[in-house]
């Protein structure tokens, strides 16, 4: 059973850079047809996809956010990293880690099938 | 990006209820629809993908229909651990986006 788990500072200050890392148990991140994603969510809000990174090591980004973000990968670790610069208030959010069907997985291709538990990030000063 | 709606936003049932939740996207997306259900504190959890296949260990009474631009969820008889937040998300183009989201409350 895969399980990840999201860890980093939970108060960041305004235009400084968000680092979150997730660490992924229960199978190796280098095996499979994997995408290793981070999705965010406003308080009461709904859920947004920021961006991803391969087993291979190449990235997507949603583009809305494309110019602050920076996924990159530990294998030796199992981890994978989040850097989001620039950080203003309405970054304040959840942000979830989960593992996403890559082009391998066919039927779940591109579905996040594994999540973290999520951890608050709060943009303040 | 391809838009997503749903509707309602929000259902107020009883334990027992058949519930139906439609999502539409602005442009087809055959089959690559995947349903999530979120409780308060929690991360979504993953119920149905490929519009619908039924994810391992979700419950039967979970199902998903639909092709193209218009999709449902349906929970046949509701039960007091199915009240939460329902999402849909498109997986058919990049980025993927979710909808924003239905919530099933208990009458």
């Amino acid at each position: 059973q895969v399980q990840l788990q999201e860890s980093g500072p939970g108060l960041v200050k305004p235009s400084q850079t968000l680092s979150l890392t997730c660490t992924v148990s229960g199978g190796s991140i280098s095996s499979g047809s994997y995408y290793w994603s981070w999705i965010r969510q406003p308080a009461g809000k709904g859920l947004e996809w920021i961006g991803r990174i391969y087993t291979s090591g190449s990235t997507n980004y949603n583009p809305s956010l494309k110019s602050r973000v920076t996924i990159s990968v530990d294998t030796s670790k199992n981890q994978f990293s989040l850097k989001l610069s620039s950080v203003t208030a309405a970054d304040t959010a959840v942000y979830y880690c989960a593992r996403e069907g890559g082009p391998e997985t066919t039927v779940l291709y591109r579905t996040l099938d594994y999540w973290g538990q999520g951890t608050l990030v709060t943009v303040s000063s | 990006d391809i838009q997503m709606t749903q509707s309602p936003s929000s259902v107020s049932a009883s334990v027992g209820d058949r519930v139906t939740i439609t999502c539409r996207a602005s442009q087809g997306i055959s089959s690559w629809l995947a349903w999530y259900q979120q409780k308060p504190g929690k991360a979504p959890k993953l119920l149905i993908y490929a519009a619908s296949s039924l994810q391992s260990g979700v419950p039967s009474r979970f199902s998903g229909s639909g092709s193209g631009t218009d999709f449902t969820l349906t929970i046949s008889s509701l039960q007091p651990e199915d009240f939460a937040t329902y999402y849909c998300q498109q997986a058919n183009s990049f980025p993927p986006t979710f909808g924003p989201g239905t919530k099933v409350d208990i009458k």
